[in-house]
């Protein structure tokens, strides 16, 4: 089954304590993208990556890092979390026509 | 001015009625619109996708772009329970630097 997987599905953490979530397609997808969605703000892209190693900021790249060393993962790393980025965020992949597929989302808390 | 506008107003309709569901956005290079559905507690999937203006039509679902008013609709015929669902409406393309910009998406309830 075609699919995005993230993991994990919730999260609760503290302020400061690196953590990443990890996404993988099994798709052979070139592109892969991050978003986080917050309630009034809708859908914002925070990174996204043509290719293995080719990696570029969206709209809300502050305190998110990523990496593409593979092409069917695209993790997402908070390297010292802060309450603001509590929020839903979901991964999604695309081969480059206008299909875009999401995960299922990972719910982070930091406390 | 926000890329995308959509009311996020929640809807309540009964079973069997239409809903419809309206988006304008602001940057007339747009040349992809998309509604999106996400149920609870799952990520959005691509509903449906149109590159002109126009009429489109899936089954139950038609989308209606207007580009010269700038203008996106959804309208769902004969709504059905299963139907209840946040649907986001999106513009641009979904890679590279013209990157989709989402609406804040509408709630919709239909109530058997």
């Amino acid at each position: 089954e075609a699919q995005v997987t993230q993991n994990p599905r919730y999260l609760i953490t503290v302020t400061g304590k690196k953590l990443t979530v990890t996404c993988s397609q099994n798709m052979n997808h070139e592109y892969m993208s991050w978003y986080r969605q917050d309630p009034g703000l809708g859908l914002r892209q925070i990174y996204y990556s043509m290719n293995v190693e080719v990696t570029d900021k969206g709209d809300v790249p502050e305190g998110y890092k990523v990496s593409r060393k593979e092409k069917r993962n695209f993790p997402l790393i908070l390297e010292s979390p802060s309450p603001n980025q509590t929020s839903l965020y979901f991964c999604a992949s695309t081969s480059g026509n206008e299909k875009l597929f999401f995960g299922s989302g990972t719910q982070l808390s930091v406390l | 001015q926000k890329e995308v506008e959509q009311d996020p107003g929640p809807l309540s309709v009964p079973e069997g009625a239409i809903v419809s569901l309206n988006c304008t956005y602001s940057n007339s290079a747009f040349q992809y619109f998309m509604w999106y559905r996400q149920y609870s507690r799952k990520g959005p999937e691509l509903l449906m996708y149109t590159y002109s203006s126009g009429n489109k039509e899936d089954g139950r679902f038609t989308a209606q772009v207007d580009k010269s008013s700038k203008y996106i609709s959804l309208f769902i015929r004969d709504s059905q329970p299963s139907d209840s669902a946040t649907y986001l409406c999106a513009t641009g393309r979904p890679y590279g630097n013209n990157r989709l910009a989402f609406g804040k998406g509408n709630q919709v309830v239909v109530i058997p």
